[in-house]
Formats: C-alpha cells, structure tokens, sequence
C-alpha cells in the first residue's frame, strides 16, 4: 500500500522567506499526489495536485511542488512567506489507476508558524 | 467553495450513548466519505459510499455504521460512544471514484466522549 511521510511536524518560518514543507512517498509505481491547506477551525482546501501531467504543478496562493520520481518526493514550496500562510499542511497519496479515490492516503501533518 | 455542511458542528456526549453526525451535500456529488482527524495520524478514512444505499468500510470502520438513503445525505452513527471515538470528523465529497479527482471537504464535526 502506498504511504506518505512529512518530515517535520512543525516548521517555522520568517515573514518573507522561502517556505518548504517535505513530503516523501512509498510506491512501487509513481502515485497521484496531493497538498491540502487546513486553516483552523476548517475543513481541508485543496492546494494542489500531481497526476502524471507536468512535474511541476502551481497551485493556489503562490504554492508550487514538484514531482521527483528520483527522490520519491512531493516536496510544497513557495518563495515569500504571508501571514496568512500559517495552516496546518496535508500531503496525501492515491495509487496510479481509473479507480481508488477511496485510497487517498495522508500523512501526519505540518504545522506551519510564521514569525513576523 | 463546495456546498457541504455538517451537523452538528460540535458535541459533548457520554461513553455508552448512541451519536449520529450528518453530513449534507448540494454539489450531487455521487461519492461521499467519513474521514476522523487525531494529532499524529492525518486525516484516516471510516466508510464510503459510492451512491444510494452503497457504502463500504474503510481503515478505521469499527464502532461506525453510515447510512445514504439519498444523494445529498451521509449518515455517521457511533451506536455506543467510546472515549477512543473523541475526535474531529470529516466528511469529504467527490464526482467520481478515479483516483486523481478531488476530494472536497467539510467543515468538520468536533466530538469529545466523556
């Protein structure tokens, strides 16, 4: 079964720096791979996804990602932290086939702190 | 933003009571989920349904039934409340099974269990 692993829990990062929230995956085959934004109190956004298109995908509010079949990695970025980026943050993961959303998978979380 | 909703929003209840928690669709999404969220496990998926009357277990399915008796409605039913059972609860809604489409969530049930 595949799995993610976010390394780091908590990530804390300066107002204007570079943010990069790690995300690891265990598949024979590359998956489909997500981030999802949890703010508090709230239901999980969608950030942005990876399904076999492009490497690198853009997703809202100046995050990016970029596939890595080499590392096995999904890691999120985005070049100048906001305030209002500070969410906890979900990598998740679905096998590579026509079926199987039931298989989204997560990872544990990073919370992401912004120091002013 | 989709149209879920989840009721109630919160709820303090006692070990050994029944609780269902409902959650309301207006996007006629045929695929529907139950998800619970605990620090330190992610979000991990209780059951499914794949439309009417359709529904499956999913990782963490013991101590839950669902019903969907219509489309825009999935039931959660805790038939005898544990205090492992305290946790934010999810639901989630997507148009098809295919594993690249999206999942979009509500905006979860906190339920403590004393």
């Amino acid at each position: 079964a595949q799995s993610v692993t976010q390394l780091g829990s908590h990530v804390s990062v300066s107002e204007g720096a570079l943010v990069l929230l790690r995300c690891n995956y265990s598949s024979s085959v590359p998956p489909y791979l997500f981030w999802y934004v949890q703010y508090p109190n709230q239901g999980l956004q969608l950030l942005l996804k990876y399904t076999s298109a492009a490497t690198l995908v853009k997703g809202i509010n100046g995050f990016e990602a970029e596939f890595k079949k080499s590392e096995t990695s999904f890691h999120l970025t985005k070049p100048s932290a906001h305030m209002s980026d500070a969410a906890e943050y979900f990598c998740a993961v679905t096998p590579l086939s026509n079926f199987g959303n039931e298989k989204l998978t997560f990872g544990t979380g990073t919370r992401l702190t912004i120091i002013p | 933003d989709a149209g879920i909703t989840q009721s109630p929003r919160h709820k303090v209840t006692e070990t050994g009571t029944p609780v269902t928690l409902r959650c309301h669709q207006t996007e006629n999404h045929r695929y529907m989920y139950w998800y619970r969220q605990d620090p330190g496990h992610g979000l991990r998926l209780i059951h499914y349904s794949y439309g009417v009357k359709d529904t499956d277990k999913g990782e963490v399915s013991d101590g839950y039934s669902v019903s969907r008796s219509k489309t825009e409605d999935f039931l959660l039913t805790l038939e005898s409340a544990t205090s492992s059972q305290t946790s934010v609860y999810f639901c989630a809604i997507s148009e098809s099974q295919l594993a690249g489409d999206t999942q979009y969530f509500g905006p979860g049930t906190r339920l403590t269990v004393l």
